[in-house]
């Protein structure tokens, strides 16, 4: 069965410094996304992208999020410079089409821990 | 601007069916009610959604009442894996690419 595919599973990095996490969407998926989930709290959505373009994104996506599809595979949500508050789980999700159908596959995620 | 309303947590006997229902008395007419689920912190699983007709699948049913303010979902047969916290979710289909997270139903399934 076709899954999303997340790197690293997790990842600890120093307050300040930029990270990149990696997802590998469904192959004939033209939707992707990214949501996090603080340990304790609810998912929350950050950022919708399609054809090259994010499409709806969230109050907490500010500047220092970014998202890009650099090749035709890979899909990254980089943070700038990363505070303490950004430690949670983030998922990446990808469906085939985005408001048509509903269903979103969902990778299992990475935990990004800041200290 | 939680749509939905659902218990916190409820347990089930393994074996058993279980229902589990959500209210979202606000919805309209071109929202649909999708339901997923969060095993132990791993991504969030699709199990179902519809619009005002029941649904079935191979993981679950969704009732909705004909007024379309509530519903519940039916898991006929609960297994010890089925153990996982099960968001209900209010989502348009003409200009929503999210999913809304609320807390969602804790589920335990217990032997």
């Amino acid at each position: 069965e076709p899954e999303v595919t997340q790197t690293p599973s997790h990842q600890v990095t120093q307050m300040g410094q930029e990270v990149i996490l990696r997802c590998v969407p469904i192959s004939n998926h033209l939707y992707f996304y990214w949501y996090r989930q603080i340990l304790g709290q609810k998912v929350e959505f950050l950022v919708s992208f399609y054809n090259n373009e994010i499409s709806e994104k969230s109050e907490i996506f500010d500047d220092q999020f970014s998202v890009e599809r650099p090749d035709g595979s890979n899909f990254t949500l980089k943070i700038r410079s990363t505070k303490l508050e950004d430690s949670a789980m983030y998922f990446c999700a990808s469906s085939e089409s985005g408001i048509l159908n509903p269903e979103a596959f969902f990778g299992q995620g990475t935990r990004l821990t800041v200290v | 601007d939680a749509k939905t309303t659902q218990p916190p947590s409820m347990d089930c006997a393994e074996g058993r069916a279980a229902n589990l229902p959500c209210n979202h008395s606000t919805i309209s007419g071109n929202e649909y009610v999708y339901w997923y689920r969060q095993i132990h912190s791993q991504g969030p699983q699709y199990i179902i959604h519809g619009l005002k007709n029941n649904e079935t699948n191979e993981m679950a049913s969704l009732i909705i009442t004909e007024d379309r303010k509530s519903s519940t979902l039916i898991l006929p047969h609960a297994t010890l894996r089925d153990t996982a916290v099960y968001y209900c979710i209010v989502r348009s289909r003409s200009n929503d690419y999210k999913l809304s997270f609320g807390a969602g139903t804790t589920v335990t399934v217990r032997a």
